[in-house]
């Protein structure tokens, strides 16, 4: 069966800060990726999101970057963390698209509490 | 543009009360997706439904019912005979047919906290 990993659970770090979460998921092949950041309060925002090694695509614009190096891991970074980066961050995954699209659910992990103080 | 809204922020309820949780949304595509997701206090989405446009049937799962209405753009989730293990937020989310390779980006309404009361 498939699972996604997702750590670390809870991260307090200072502003200017650097930044690194990571996610893997098993049981599955070429999966589609994704980062979702879920401010308090408010809805989940998707972030980035990965169909294969190395494409990434940015859906808003932000101090943060996402990498992919291997077909399983996806990787959510900065240089420089921001106060307004706080928030809940949220991995997921979905089977590939195969031809005509289902739009099939997303499988999400378990999320990384950022506080940035 | 692609919308959900879930105007209820919070609601509150005593255990085995029925309640419905309320979603609208905006599409301009005619071939869509709606999902509802579950997060309990741990933090992790949990899947619940997935509906296709095409499919106005409306959905029961156990305790669980999803009332779709095009004519309205809605897409309604009621907890029958609620418990406290169903306190959580509750999100309702949309997301567009992708042709020609792409990925499932699912657009999230804010989300409604239910809190079931003993």
């Amino acid at each position: 069966s498939q699972t996604i990993h997702q750590w670390p659970a809870t991260l307090v770090q200072p502003v200017g800060s650097p930044l690194s979460l990571e996610c893997t998921v098993e049981g599955t092949s070429n999966p589609n990726l994704y980062w979702y950041r879920q401010a308090a309060g408010r809805g989940l925002q998707l972030l980035f999101y990965s169909v294969g090694i190395g494409q990434i695509s940015s859906e808003v614009p932000q101090n943060l970057s996402a990498s992919r190096p291997q077909d399983r891991q996806f990787i959510l970074s900065s240089k420089k963390l921001l106060l307004s980066d706080s928030g809940f961050y949220l991995c997921a995954w979905s089977v590939p698209y195969g031809g005509f699209s289902t739009n099939e659910k997303l499988f999400f992990g378990s999320g990384t509490q950022l506080s940035v103080l | 543009a692609q919308k959900v809204t879930q105007a209820q922020t919070e609601i509150s309820v005593v255990e085995k009360e029925d309640v419905t949780l309320d979603c609208v949304y905006e599409t301009r595509d005619t071939t869509y997706y709606l999902f509802w997701y579950k997060q309990p206090p741990s933090g992790e989405l949990v899947f619940l439904i997935r509906r296709n446009s095409f499919d106005e049937q409306n959905e029961i799962s156990g305790r669980y019912s999803w009332n779709f209405q095009k004519s309205t753009s809605s897409f309604n989730f009621t907890i029958t005979a609620s418990q406290v293990v169903d306190s959580a937020v509750y999100f309702c989310a949309l997301s567009e047919a992708q042709y020609g390779g792409a990925t499932n980006k699912l657009i999230f309404g804010t989300g409604t906290l239910l809190a079931v009361q003993p």
